[in-house]
C-alpha cells in the first residue's frame, strides 16, 4: 500500500489560514487522497477527498499537485475547534481484495493559538 | 446524519476475561471495521466485514475475533483479555463504492488489569 508522510505537528494562529502538507511519492493512478481529522476524545471524521483535481467543501480545500506526489489540506480560517490530528490517507480503488481498507499513519497534530 | 454508536465509552476488565465490544450503525452500510489506536502507532485495522457473516482479517487480528450476524451490528470479541490489549477501540462503517467515506464511532477505551 502506498504510504504518506506528514509533519508530526504544526501550529497556527486563530483566524489565519493553515496549509497541512502530505507527501505520497509512491501514489498510484487509482489512489484517492483522503483527509480525516480526529478531535480530542473523539473518533476520526471525514474532511475531504480527491483524485486529481482540487476540491472544496464547507470544511476545507484540497490542493493536489499536478504529479499527484503531494497534496495540501487548506483550512481557510483556523478556529480553536480545528485543533486536531489530521490524517492524510491513500485509498486504492483499483480492485483486488483491499475492500475499502484505509491505512492511517500518525498524522499531523495541529495546534491553534488564540 | 450517519450515526455509529459503541456500547461503552470506558471499560475496565481483568486479565483472562472475555470481552465484547459492540458497534451499531444506522445507515445500512455494507462495510464495518474495528481499529485500535495506540499512542505513536496511529490507527491499526483489526478486522473488517463487507457483508453479514463475512469477515476479513486486518493487520493485527491476533487475540481478537468478530461477529456480524446483522447488517447494522459488528462485534469485537477478546476471548481472553490481556494487558497488551489495553487500548482505544474504534468502530467505523462505510458504503461500498469508490468514495466510501468511513464514519467512526466515539471509541471505547478499554483497560485490562
Amino acid at each position: 500500500d502506498a504510504k504518506t508522510t506528514q509533519p508530526n505537528s504544526m501550529e497556527s494562529n486563530e483566524e489565519e489560514p493553515v496549509h497541512l502538507p502530505c507527501n505520497h511519492s509512491t501514489i498510484s493512478g487509482t489512489d484517492y487522497i483522503h483527509w480525516y481529522r480526529q478531535l480530542p476524545s473523539q473518533g476520526p471524521e471525514y474532511v475531504i477527498h480527491g483524485l486529481t483535481s482540487n476540491v472544496n467543501n464547507r470544511m476545507a480545500s484540497l490542493a493536489i499537485a499536478e504529479d499527484r506526489k503531494s497534496s495540501t489540506l487548506i483550512l481557510h480560517r483556523a478556529t480553536l475547534r480545528d485543533a486536531a490530528v489530521y490524517y492524510c490517507i491513500l485509498r486504492d480503488v483499483g480492485g483486488g481484495s483491499t475492500f475499502n481498507k484505509f491505512y492511517f499513519g500518525s498524522g499531523t497534530k495541529l495546534n491553534v493559538k488564540p | 446524519d450517519v450515526k455509529v454508536t459503541q456500547s461503552s465509552r470506558y471499560l475496565v476488565k481483568r486479565t483472562g476475561e472475555k470481552v465484547f465490544l459492540e458497534c451499531v450503525q444506522d445507515m445500512d452500510h455494507e462495510n464495518m471495521f474495528w481499529y485500535r489506536q495506540d499512542p505513536g502507532l496511529g490507527l491499526r485495522l483489526i478486522y473488517f466485514s463487507y457483508d453479514v457473516k463475512m469477515k476479513e482479517k486486518g493487520d493485527i487480528p491476533e487475540g481478537y475475533s468478530v461477529s456480524r450476524e446483522k447488517k447494522e451490528r459488528f462485534s469485537l470479541i477478546l476471548e481472553s483479555a490481556s494487558t497488551n490489549q489495553t487500548s482505544m477501540y474504534l468502530c467505523a462503517s462505510s458504503l461500498q463504492g469508490t468514495t466510501d467515506t468511513q464514519y467512526f464511532g466515539p471509541g471505547t477505551r478499554l483497560t485490562v488489569l
